[in-house]
């Protein structure tokens, strides 16, 4: 089993419509949890990061981790044409060991 | 204030060649990290340095890789000899810290072997 799953997509929405994307864990030390977006053919890059449990928002994108079920999601509000990427979910665990997901790949249809 | 510089951008060579890929992390940065991303596997974790000294190699896939980092503001990743399965795309990142703190990216190195 690996650390992270992520389910790869791919994902395609309608302009405007709110995106859900998510990644389970099995590995309860994990403390840590990123999101990075990578735009095709670009290195990924930092969008959202948490620590342990809750709610961070940050304009139209929230991340939230519930730990007890060893599940972190990202909501996009209102997507945009410009939110198409491949999102990836990274996380660290008390160790430092660190795991990304495989990633999720969304196009949004304007 | 620039990135993380990656060179080439492009690589194609038969298989059986060194292949070297450069890095540039940004200054003051004290992790380096590289990666190899495919369809298939993902965003794999290589190696990665603290201080110029690597700390886990431990997904270099086998003796054909090779990494150095010689000072704090260059590494190379070497591949000898080169075969079909290294085509991927490398990333080089870095940060400062620790791998609890978010990594900045390069652009990568498209590789492919013939």
């Amino acid at each position: 089993q690996k650390e992270v799953e992520q389910d790869p997509g791919p994902l395609s929405v309608p302009e405007g419509a709110i995106v859900s994307l998510n990644c389970t864990y099995s590995n309860s030390a994990f403390q840590y949890f990123m999101w990075y977006r990578q735009y095709s053919r670009k290195g990924p890059e930092l969008l959202m990061y948490t620590y342990s449990s809750g709610n961070k928002e940050d304009g139209r994108f929230t991340a939230q981790v519930d730990k007890s079920s060893k599940y972190i999601s990202l909501f996009i509000r209102d997507s945009q044409p410009s939110d198409s990427a491949t999102y990836l979910c990274a996380m660290v665990n008390t160790g430092n060991q660190f795991y990304f997901g495989t990633g999720t790949s969304l196009t949004v249809i304007p | 204030d620039a990135g993380v510089i990656q060179s080439p951008r492009h690589e194609v060579t038969e298989m059986g060649q060194e292949v070297t890929l450069r890095c540039k992390p940004i200054s003051g940065h004290d992790y380096l990290f590289w990666y190899r991303q495919t369809m298939m596997r993902g965003l794999e974790l290589l190696i990665y340095f603290n201080n110029n000294v690597p700390i886990d190699d431990s997904g270099m896939p086998e003796d054909r890789f090779s990494a150095k980092m010689p000072n704090a503001s260059f590494s190379t990743l070497k591949i000898q000899p080169s075969e079909p399965r290294d085509s991927a795309v490398y990333f080089c990142a870095s940060t400062v810290g620790g791998p609890r703190q978010p990594q900045h990216f390069g652009d990568g190195t498209r590789l492919s072997i013939l």
